[in-house]
């Protein structure tokens, strides 16, 4: 089945602990982009990647980092979490551009 | 800079009923326009999309959604609701933005169905 896969679904974790949450997906595409969603702002996107070793910043990109070594991949990384980056973040991809996106089903992280 | 609204927050409708969700966008170009609906503990899906042509589109589950470019709308119908289709429905606009075409999305609109 094409899919986005994300893991992990649910996350708690305490300010400055290191944390990653990986994103795969199985159908090929170029396009990998991931999103945190906030209640009354929608999906604000933090990083993309338009191709393996080609990443740039999305219009949240503060606090997070992220990596593109295989297509397939494309995890977020959070390297000293705080707790405005409690939140609801998706990944998602597309075959070569960023339009009509396929969305993983969510990570709902807690920073405490 | 793009942006969309979506100004139904929250919308309440009788199982049966008919639905029309809002959406308006500001952008300089002719946008590529879509909606998404992203169900409880869900991730988000794709209902359909307008890229170009004809200005009224379908999509699955029964949705369509009509392009207006003199009232800058995409507005999403549907003739009769049913209670699976209550859920967070998003309106977003494509753009393209130094070489990163990306989605822009409105802030949701909430569907409940009463029975």
């Amino acid at each position: 089945e094409a899919q986005v896969t994300q893991n992990p679904r649910y996350l708690i974790t305490v300010t400055g602990k290191k944390l990653t949450v990986t994103c795969s997906q199985n159908m090929n595409h170029e396009y990998m982009s991931w999103y945190r969603q906030d209640p009354g702002l929608g999906l604000r996107q933090i990083y993309y990647s338009m191709n393996v070793e080609v990443t740039d910043k999305g219009d949240v990109p503060e606090g997070y980092k992220v990596s593109r070594k295989e297509k397939r991949n494309f995890p977020l990384i959070l390297e000293s979490p705080s707790p405005n980056q409690t939140s609801l973040y998706f990944c998602a991809s597309s075959l070569r551009s960023g339009l009509a996106q396929v969305f993983g089903s969510g990570t709902q992280l807690s920073v405490l | 800079a793009q942006s969309v609204t979506q100004p139904d927050i929250h919308i309440t409708v009788s199982e049966g009923a008919s639905l029309e969700l809002r959406c308006n966008y500001s952008y300089g170009a002719t946008p590529y326009l879509f909606w998404y609906v992203q169900s409880p503990g869900q991730g988000l899906q794709l209902l359909l999309k307008y890229f170009s042509g004809d200005t009224l589109v379908q999509g699955i589950k029964g949705f369509e959604a009509e392009f207006k470019r003199s009232q800058s709308s995409f507005n999403l119908r549907k003739p009769s609701v049913h209670w699976s289709d209550a859920a967070e429905y998003f309106c977003a606009v494509g753009v393209s933005n130094f070489g990163n075409e990306k989605l822009t999305f409105g802030t949701g609109t909430r569907l409940t169905i009463i029975p």
